[in-house]
């Protein structure tokens, strides 16, 4: 079964500054990656996905995320963090057989220092 | 605005009740995904229907069920209603033929148990 980690709970940084989310996930299979982020009382919105070819991918919001197989990791970066940045964002993997829903990591709220 | 529809936005109930949250999910998407957030669990994946028939089940529990109707809206009953069920109820929908995962998400139905 697939799986997702995700590294802090909370992660703090001032506006300007790198953002950096960590995920680290779990597959028997070449996993599909997503990121999304979620707004005070919204849904949730892609960030971004990787699927197959590029390991770079880049998102939406000067988002964007690295696939290393060698790391089962997908961490999720912006070079200047936004005060409007601030959201929980959850890493999922894609399900297979069956089921091809997402799991989601237990997500990482992003608070942005002024 | 995703394309996803989850009626009502806000329920208040009490414990013992049973209440239905109703989805219309994007157009032509057959595939349509149930999820609970609370503080506690995180993102709980509870069930998915395909084209009007289930297709994978996840942490539900038995006091629920859910249906996906010949229109492709879905339905999630909760009943006997107990303090826990407290939390955020997501639909989501995918298109499976060539999709990549992707799934698309309502903006929630609260659910509040007192």
């Amino acid at each position: 079964a697939q799986s997702v980690t995700q590294l802090g709970s909370h992660v703090s940084v001032s506006e300007g500054a790198l953002v950096l989310l960590r995920c680290n996930y779990s597959s028997s299979v070449p996993p599909y990656l997503f990121w999304y982020v979620q707004y005070p009382n919204q849904g949730l919105q892609l960030l971004l996905k990787y699927t197959t070819g590029a390991t770079l991918v880049k998102g939406i919001n000067g988002f964007e995320a690295e696939f290393k197989k060698s790391e089962t990791s997908f961490h999720l970066t912006k070079p200047s963090a936004h005060m409007s940045d601030a959201a929980e964002y959850f890493c999922a993997v894609r399900g297979t057989g069956g089921a091809d829903g997402l799991t989601f990591g237990k997500g990482t709220h992003l608070i942005i220092q002024p | 605005d995703s394309g996803v529809t989850q009626t009502p936005k806000h329920l208040i109930t009490a414990t013992g009740q049973r209440v239905t949250l109703r989805c219309s999910p994007r157009s032509g998407d057959l595939s349509v995904y149930w999820y609970q957030q609370s503080l506690d669990q995180g993102l709980q994946f509870l069930i998915q229907y395909y084209n009007g028939e289930e297709r994978a089940k996840g942490n539900i529990l038995e006091r629920f069920s859910a249906q996906q109707f010949p229109d492709l809206h879905s339905e999630l009953n909760l009943s006997s209603l107990e303090l826990g069920d407290s939390a955020l109820y997501f639909c989501a929908s995918s298109a499976l033929t060539g999709n990549t995962g992707e799934l698309f998400f309502g903006e929630g139905s609260r659910l509040t148990v007192l």
